[in-house]
């Protein structure tokens, strides 16, 4: 069956460092990657959306990988701060399908 | 803009009665898709409709639970009867076809967190 694993429960990062999570893939085949950030009490807001054939894409402080080969993407934020703590999903996609399939999720404390 | 509207933000109720949820998604909008997300099984898309017409409800878990939507500025999820088991965070979220491009980003709403007693 199908699985979606981001790399781990939680990670913290010092303020200032790169964030790097993971976001790896089975049994799955998927024209598009999204991430997405969710607050406590809060629904997913979306960050970046990247497509099979792209192999990155930037916007500001962040950055998404997209390995087709590797079944796995990686999501960075540079320059990392305080207000950037929050857990981050990751979902996939079909081409022409509307239907995402989310990870569980890893849970990012930026520490001061 | 305002954006997906969902209500009530928190609904307590006892075991066996029915629960209704309501989504108000972004105008102009023409895909509604309504979620569950657990701590055991995360966020996970039970039905999703275009243009009002549900498409895909695999993910429905029984047929204690029913969607529909009426207009495009409205959607409800009921459930009936509710069980403990159906307690979590029940979110709708809306997108837009982008000059035909499909898988566009979603916009979620906040939620409505519901406790069966």
């Amino acid at each position: 069956s199908q699985k979606i694993e981001q790399n781990s429960e939680a990670l913290n990062i010092q303020e200032g460092k790169t964030a790097t999570l993971t976001c790896n893939y089975t049994n799955y085949s998927p024209a598009y990657l999204q991430w997405y950030r969710q607050d406590p009490g809060r629904g997913p807001v979306f960050l970046l959306l990247i497509r099979e054939n792209e192999k990155e894409k930037r916007k500001e402080r962040l950055k998404v990988t997209f390995d087709t080969t590797l079944k796995q993407s990686l999501f960075h934020i540079t320059a990392s701060q305080p207000a950037d703590s929050a857990t981050y999903l990751c979902a996939l996609s079909n081409f022409g399908n509307e239907k995402l399939t989310f990870g569980t999720g890893t849970r990012l404390t930026i520490i001061p | 803009d305002a954006g997906v509207i969902q209500s009530p933000r928190h609904e307590v109720t006892e075991m066996g009665q029915e629960v209704t949820l309501r989504c108000k998604p972004i105008s102009g909008h023409d895909y509604l898709f309504w979620y569950r997300q657990t701590m055991m099984r995360g966020l996970e898309l039970l039905i999703y409709f275009n243009n009002n017409v549900p498409i895909d409800d695999s993910g429905m878990p029984e047929d204690r639970f029913s969607a529909k939507m009426p207009n495009a500025s409205f959607s409800t999820l009921k459930i009936q009867p509710s069980e403990p088991r159906d307690s979590a965070v029940y979110f709708c979220a809306s997108s837009f076809e982008r000059g035909g491009h499909l898988n566009q980003p979603q916009h979620f709403g906040d939620g409505t967190r519901l406790s069966i007693l």
